[in-house]
């Protein structure tokens, strides 16, 4: 079974400083990943997706992020962050051929930004 | 231009006593899930339907149902809740037709928020 795993509980970054945010995932086979933001009191959107060819996608907002498949990990950066950014972060694991698209999540990030 | 809608945004129920929740979307999407987020923890999907196929996770609990009566419309029923029901209860729904749907982009209503007295 997928499982994703979200260290960092909260992080704090400057406004203007860059931003990583870090997932590692478990699963069997080269997996379907994603990133989403939950601002408060909404629903989440989807920041991006990887699912084959180049390991660095392009994202909403000025995310990437960058599937490593030897550290099992897909983080998610951004080179400079702005006070809208403050919100919950989760990474996502979605599995293959599965007829729907069954994601499980991480516990999440909830990411503060300090002027 | 609201495409995922939940209603109500917070619900208050009594132990024990049956709610229901709503969710309606305007995407004509085939499939509809519903997640249940307890406070810091991650969402977890309880059941979808795809058409009016219903799919129900090994893990739900009977105390869960849900009624998808035509396309639009998905509701999930609490028959009995508990203290541990309280929760953040998100609705999602993705296309359903493209031949890869395991890649098929899920989007999110604002969710309910349950509370048990």
């Amino acid at each position: 079974a997928q499982s994703v795993t979200q260290p960092d509980i909260h992080i704090t970054v400057s406004e203007g400083a860059s931003l990583e945010l870090r997932c590692n995932y478990s699963y069997g086979a080269t997996p379907y990943l994603f990133w989403y933001v939950q601002s408060p009191g909404q629903g989440l959107q989807l920041l991006l997706k990887y699912f084959s060819g180049d390991t660095l996608v392009q994202g909403i907002k000025g995310f990437e992020a960058e599937f490593k498949r030897s550290q099992s990990s897909f983080n998610l950066r951004k080179p400079s962050v702005h006070w809208s950014d403050a919100a919950e972060y989760f990474c996502a694991v979605g599995g293959r051929n599965t007829g729907f698209q069954k994601l499980v999540f991480g516990t999440g990030t909830r990411l503060l930004v300090s002027p | 231009d609201a495409m995922v809608i939940q209603n109500p945004r917070y619900q208050v129920t009594q132990f024990g006593k049956p709610v229901t929740l709503s969710c309606s979307q305007t995407l004509n999407h085939n499939v509809m899930y519903w997640y249940q987020q307890k406070s810091s923890q991650a969402p977890k999907l309880l059941f979808h339907y795809y058409d009016k196929d219903f799919n129900n996770e090994a893990d739900t609990p009977d105390n869960f149902q849900s009624r998808r009566p035509n396309t639009s419309f998905c509701f999930l029923d609490i028959r009995s809740p508990g203290l541990g029901d309280a929760a953040m209860y998100l609705c999602a729904t993705s296309k359903g037709t493209s031949g890869s749907k395991s890649q098929e982009t899920q989007y999110f209503g604002p969710g309910t928020r349950l509370l048990v007295l």
